[in-house]
């Protein structure tokens, strides 16, 4: 497996409280993605990272800030939870633009 | 940006090919055909990707039509291990544009 770890690994929160969710990796490459996956929906992103402090939104970036002071660490954060942002979140990286996404194994978070 | 189509759920015997079917009948000239699977909660898996010709690795092959239009997942011997959603997705690489759908939900049976 591409060295990829999310933590936590399980949150519960409740609505209104910040929350920020870590992916770290080992493999050095240059492009970071955040994404959600919800019932009845495909992956969707929404943030990614091409380099160091430099982000860019995606389809569902409402709510949603993130940050890379680091190449090996790309965080997200829920700057007030809402229940609609119960859902897994997936960290993916890559090496170039031609290459495949490696996923990490996700974060299931709950906000009550 | 183009999407793919793909069967929402096949069986397979155990041992026996299991042949994933995806259409793509807008994919651009520069978009490359891409194999993710996606066991129980865990993060989606990188399977095989191609461009025009078909790719064989350890995992699977991959055979692409000569008009780009369609392609097939071959899992030459399924085992149990197998079962999973598999995901079929064109992409240039361009980072806003990665459409993921439903995938098909394989199970093989014993």
């Amino acid at each position: 497996d591409a060295g990829i770890t999310q933590s936590p690994r399980h949150k519960v929160t409740e609505t209104g409280t910040p929350v920020t969710l870590r992916c770290h990796q080992t493999e050095n490459h240059r492009y970071m993605y955040w994404y959600r996956q919800d019932p009845g929906h495909g992956l969707r992103l929404i943030h990614y990272s091409y380099g160091v402090k430099d982000t860019d939104k995606g389809e569902v970036s409402d709510g949603y800030s993130v940050s890379r002071s680091k190449t090996e660490d790309f965080l997200l954060t829920l700057e007030s939870a809402t229940s609609s942002q119960t859902s897994v979140y997936f960290c993916a990286i890559r090496d170039r633009v031609e290459s495949p996404l490696h996923f990490g194994n996700g974060t299931r978070l709950t906000v009550t | 940006d183009a999407k793919t189509t793909q069967p929402p759920s096949m069986d397979c015997a155990e041992g026996r090919a299991a042949n994933l079917p995806c259409n793509h009948s807008t994919i651009s000239g520069n978009e490359y055909v891409y194999w993710y699977r996606q066991i129980h909660s865990q993060g989606p898996q990188y399977i095989i990707h191609g461009l025009k010709n078909n790719e064989t690795n350890e995992m699977a092959s991959l055979i692409i039509t000569e008009d780009r239009k369609s392609s097939t997942l071959i899992l030459p011997h399924a085992t149990l291990r197998d079962t999973a959603v598999y995901y079929c997705i064109v992409w240039a690489g361009n980072n806003r544009k990665l459409i993921w759908g439903l995938g098909t939900s394989l199970a093989v049976n014993p």
